[in-house]
């Protein structure tokens, strides 16, 4: 079965790390993303990872991919007041499926 | 901005009416979809369209039906409106299909309402 899923809440501090973490069931998932929702809003595509990949980085996000755990996660360094939002993955085979979303709240 | 507009952004209505949502996109993609979200269950396909006249069901399609007349509008239809499909409904666009890693863009999301 397909089935996606996220811790529901983070909490940090204003200039550390943040890591967010996912797991998913389907190994033929061929892309692995990373959406941001912001209050009121629609779904911003941050990242995504090709299967065959085990890291990628882009400015503040490094994501990681465990395709053995089938383990995906999101680190954002330096994290900002304005990094707080709701962070879904989601899995790519032949259809999208996402996880329940992860809410990030930034503290000073 | 990806250029997708949905209408209404809010609607209240009564069990038993019913409601069209409206998707207007100005990218000219191909694809189009229509999710809801709701709390515990992140976002769910209920139809999506591959191009004009072709549409497909996602994994809660039951109490909804979709029309694609034009390459730019996504219509969704409650045909009766029932309480449990008060939510969150964003459309999405994307020039090639799910599974190819190709950029899936959202609306803002219209919030409805089933009193």
């Amino acid at each position: 079965g397909e089935d996606v899923e996220q811790s529901l809440f983070l909490s940090v501090r204003e200039g550390d790390s943040s890591v967010i973490n996912c797991t998913y069931t389907d190994s033929s998932s061929t892309y692995l993303y990373w959406y941001k929702q912001e209050p009121g809003a629609g779904l911003q595509l941050l990242t995504y990872i090709f299967s065959n990949m085990d890291m990628k980085q882009d400015q503040r996000l490094t994501v990681l991919l465990n395709k053995k755990d089938k383990h995906l996660s999101l680190r954002i360094a330096d994290t900002q007041t304005g990094d707080s939002a709701i962070y879904f993955c989601a899995e790519n085979t032949d259809k999208l499926i996402f996880g329940t979303g992860t809410r990030l709240q930034v503290f000073p | 901005d990806a250029g997708i507009t949905q209408s209404p952004r809010h609607k209240v209505t009564e069990t038993g009416t019913p409601v069209t949502l409206r998707c207007h996109q100005t990218e000219n993609h191909r694809y189009m979809y229509w999710y809801r979200q709701d709390p515990g269950h992140g976002l769910r396909l209920i139809h999506y369209s591959y191009g004009v006249k072709d549409t497909d069901k996602g994994e809660v399609s039951d109490g909804y039906s979709v029309s694609r007349s034009k390459t730019e509008d996504f219509l969704l239809t409650l045909e009766s409106a029932t309480s449990s499909q008060t939510s969150v409904y964003f459309c999405a666009i994307s020039q090639t299909g799910q599974g190819t890693g190709n950029t899936i863009y959202f609306g803002e999301g219209s919030w409805l309402t089933v009193v």
